[in-house]
């Protein structure tokens, strides 16, 4: 089975304060991991790939597979950063081709002025 | 083209109505989605469809009814459903084979059930 534990459902900060989203994941095999963005009335958008090991919009990820984490930071904090932040694990390859992809809870980020 | 598109926006049904969901892309994309997401929750999977053959139905009741008829566009028929399946129904889709490109989300349909 796969799973994915975001366990804040709320995370508060201030701006230009450090952000870390936290992100643990559970599967057997060797997992696939993103983080999905969600702004306010707007489309679920894929906002990182741990394959790709980039920066987005300042935001950065690192698998540790140590501890199953992948964890999203970043160092300042911007009031367009406010969003509901998904992590997300693709774990079982179909046949054919396709994925099945597993959403954590979810956590939302209020960034304050 | 880029983008996944979803229609209707919104629809509201009866219990007794047979209504449609549809989602189309044109990205070449070979592997396409149903997901279920009720308020302030994440999406839940429902259907997989790769190359147009349903890979995936997650335990699905039968008043829902998935169909691909080509690799452009992906239907959801509705039949007999019930208010608690009032939600935002969201289709996706991916690049099949080894890509982790993830998914392309389209905006949804929300649908509420009377």
């Amino acid at each position: 089975a796969q799973r994915v534990t975001q366990p804040e459902k709320l995370l508060s900060v201030f701006k230009g304060a450090p952000v870390e989203l936290k992100c643990n994941y559970s599967y057997s095999g060797s997992p696939e991991l993103f983080w999905y963005v969600q702004y306010s009335r707007q489309r679920l958008q894929l906002l990182l790939r741990h394959i790709s090991r980039e920066s987005i919009k300042g935001f950065t990820a690192d698998l540790n597979k140590g501890e199953t984490s992948f964890h999203l930071k970043k160092p300042f904090a911007q009031e367009e950063d406010s969003a509901m932040y998904y992590c997300a694990l693709s774990g079982r390859r179909l046949t054919g081709g396709g994925n099945k992809l597993t959403f954590g809870t979810g956590t939302q980020l209020k960034v304050e002025l | 083209d880029t983008e996944v598109t979803q229609t209707p926006k919104h629809l509201v049904m009866g219990m007794t109505n047979k209504k449609s969901l549809k989602c189309e892309q044109h990205m070449g994309h070979r592997a396409m989605y149903w997901y279920k997401q009720k308020a302030k929750k994440p999406p839940e999977l429902m259907f997989v469809y790769s190359y147009e053959k349903l890979s995936i139905n997650e335990s699905v009741p039968s008043r829902f009814s998935p169909e691909c008829p080509n690799s452009s566009l992906l239907n959801l028929h509705l039949h007999a459903l019930q208010p608690e399946d009032s939600a935002l129904y969201l289709c996706a889709s991916s690049a099949s084979g080894t890509s982790l490109d993830g998914y392309t989300f389209g905006s949804g349909t929300r649908l509420t059930v009377v």
